[in-house]
């Protein structure tokens, strides 16, 4: 069966620095999203991705926060310079169409 | 503002008992419904959706969930629980107008007695 998966399993960083975190969505998926689980806390919506567009990205997803689909396969998060608060698990999602959404591990997210 | 609530935060039953796991919704049109189950460690797995039609719908693993718009509710059910039903599960509805994204309720951690 068809799964979502992402890389690495758990990311770790200093404050300030850096990251991208890679998502290889579902192969035939039009539609893709990023979603952040502070520990503890509810599941959060990032950014949602259509014919190589933002469609929709919440408040949390400032100006720190980028989207790219480099090649046909990959979808990524990247973080330009990561603050403590950033720490949290990110899991992608992929979806055919605007409909069920299929998720993927997460990756785990530490900033220091 | 779209939110959904999950009254109960942890909920224990002992296996073999049946199961009801609370979903309410606010949501101004017919929305997208969504269960997703979370073990430890791991991501969001689907249990079952709802976008129109048969109010009862049946999903993986013997769950079942009702839709009912007068209560604006989206109730999870199992008759009879496995000691390896226990997760975190959380609901979720989708918002196709803003780029169809979900919003999810902050989840019911279910533990199963033996």
């Amino acid at each position: 069966e068809p799964e979502v998966t992402q890389t690495p399993s758990h990311q770790v960083t200093q404050m300030g620095q850096e990251v991208i975190l890679r998502c290889v969505p579902i192969s035939n998926h039009l539609y893709f999203y990023w979603y952040r689980q502070i520990l503890g806390q509810k599941v959060e919506f990032l950014v949602s991705f259509y014919n190589n567009e933002i469609s929709e990205k919440s408040e949390i997803f400032d100006d720190q926060f980028s989207v790219e689909r480099p090649d046909g396969s990959n979808f990524t998060l990247k973080i330009r310079s990561t603050k403590l608060e950033d720490s949290a698990m990110y899991f992608c999602a992929s979806s055919e169409l605007e409909d069920t959404q299929y998720f993927g591990p997460g990756t785990r997210l530490t900033v220091l | 503002a779209q939110s959904v609530t999950q009254p109960d935060i942890h909920i224990t039953v002992s296996e073999g008992a049946s199961l009801e796991l609370r979903c309410n919704y606010s949501y101004g049109a017919t929305p997208y419904l969504f269960w997703y189950v979370q073990s430890p460690g791991q991501g969001l797995q689907l249990l079952l959706k709802y976008f129109s039609g048969d109010t009862l719908v049946q999903g993986i693993k013997g769950f079942e969930a009702e839709f009912k718009r007068s209560q604006s509710s989206f109730n999870l059910r199992k008759p009879s629980v496995h000691w390896s039903d226990a997760a975190e599960y959380f609901c979720a509805v989708g918002l196709k107008e803003y780029g169809n994204k979900l919003v999810f309720g902050a989840g019911t951690i279910l533990r199963v007695k033996s």
